[in-house]
C-alpha cells in the first residue's frame, strides 16, 4: 500500500514562532487530508487538499501532487496549537492511510 | 448539530468478553469507517462500509466484527478473539470514498 512519511516527528516551538510540517507519500493520491489531534484525542479536520494551496487563518497547506509531498504551515503559533498533526492519503478507493504524525509542543 | 457521535467515551472489557462500540452519524454520509490508534501511532483501518448492508475488511480486521443495517449507524464489536484490544477507537464518515472524512471523538477501550 501507499507509504506516508511525516517530518519532523517532534517539534518544540516558542509561542509566536512559525513552522513547516512535511508529508511525503509514495504514490499518486485521490485524497489528502491534514488533521490536528488535540490532547483529548479529538481529530480535527484542517484541510482537504489533494492538490494546490489553501489557507485558513494562521494555517495554510500546499500539496504538490506531481512531486508527492504536502506541507502544512503554522504561523504565529499559539499554545492551543499543541498536539499531533497527521497527514492522511487515499489512493486505493477505500480509506485513508495515515502517517505517524508530528508531535508539536508550543511553549509560552 | 450535524456530526458523528461515538459512545461510550471509555469502555472496560473483561477477559473473554465481547464489547460493542457505537457510532452514529447524521451527516447523511454513505461511507463509514472504523480506525484503531495505538499510543504514539497513526490510525489503522479496521473495517469500512460504502453502503448499507455492505462492509469490507481493512488492514487489521481480525478479532473485530461490524454491521451496517442503517445508513446512520456502524457499530463495531471487539470480540474475545482480539487479544490486544486496548486502544483508542475512532469512527469516521464521508459522502463517498475519496471524499473528506470526518471523525467522531473516539472511544478508549481498556482491559480489566
Amino acid at each position: 500500500g501507499i507509504q506516508v512519511e511525516q517530518s519532523p516527528p517532534d517539534l518544540i516551538l516558542q509561542e509566536g514562532a512559525n513552522s513547516t510540517l512535511r508529508c511525503n507519500f509514495s504514490d499518486s493520491v485521490n485524497n489528502l487530508q491534514w488533521f490536528h489531534q488535540n490532547p483529548w484525542g479529538q481529530l480535527i479536520n484542517l484541510f482537504y487538499i489533494p492538490s494546490g494551496t489553501k489557507q485558513n487563518g494562521r494555517l495554510s497547506a500546499t500539496t504538490v501532487a506531481t512531486e508527492r509531498y504536502s506541507l502544512l504551515y503554522i504561523s504565529s503559533s499559539q499554545t492551543t496549537d499543541s498536539g499531533v498533526y497527521f497527514c492522511a492519503v487515499e489512493n486505493s478507493g477505500y480509506a485513508l492511510n495515515f502517517g505517524k504524525g508530528t508531535s508539536l509542543l508550543v511553549t509560552p | 448539530d450535524g456530526g458523528i457521535t461515538q459512545s461510550p467515551k471509555y469502555l472496560f472489557r473483561k477477559e473473554g468478553q465481547n464489547v460493542t462500540l457505537s457510532c452514529e452519524q447524521n451527516l447523511n454520509h454513505d461511507a463509514m469507517y472504523w480506525y484503531r490508534q495505538d499510543p504514539g501511532q497513526g490510525l489503522r483501518l479496521i473495517y469500512y462500509s460504502q453502503i448499507v448492508n455492505d462492509f469490507q475488511k481493512g488492514d487489521i480486521a481480525e478479532g473485530y466484527s461490524v454491521s451496517r443495517e442503517k445508513k446512520e449507524s456502524f457499530p463495531l464489536t471487539v470480540t474475545s478473539a482480539q487479544k490486544n484490544p486496548t486502544a483508542f477507537y475512532l469512527c469516521a464518515s464521508g459522502r463517498q470514498v475519496n471524499q473528506p472524512q470526518h471523525f467522531g471523538d473516539g472511544t478508549r477501550l481498556s482491559i480489566l
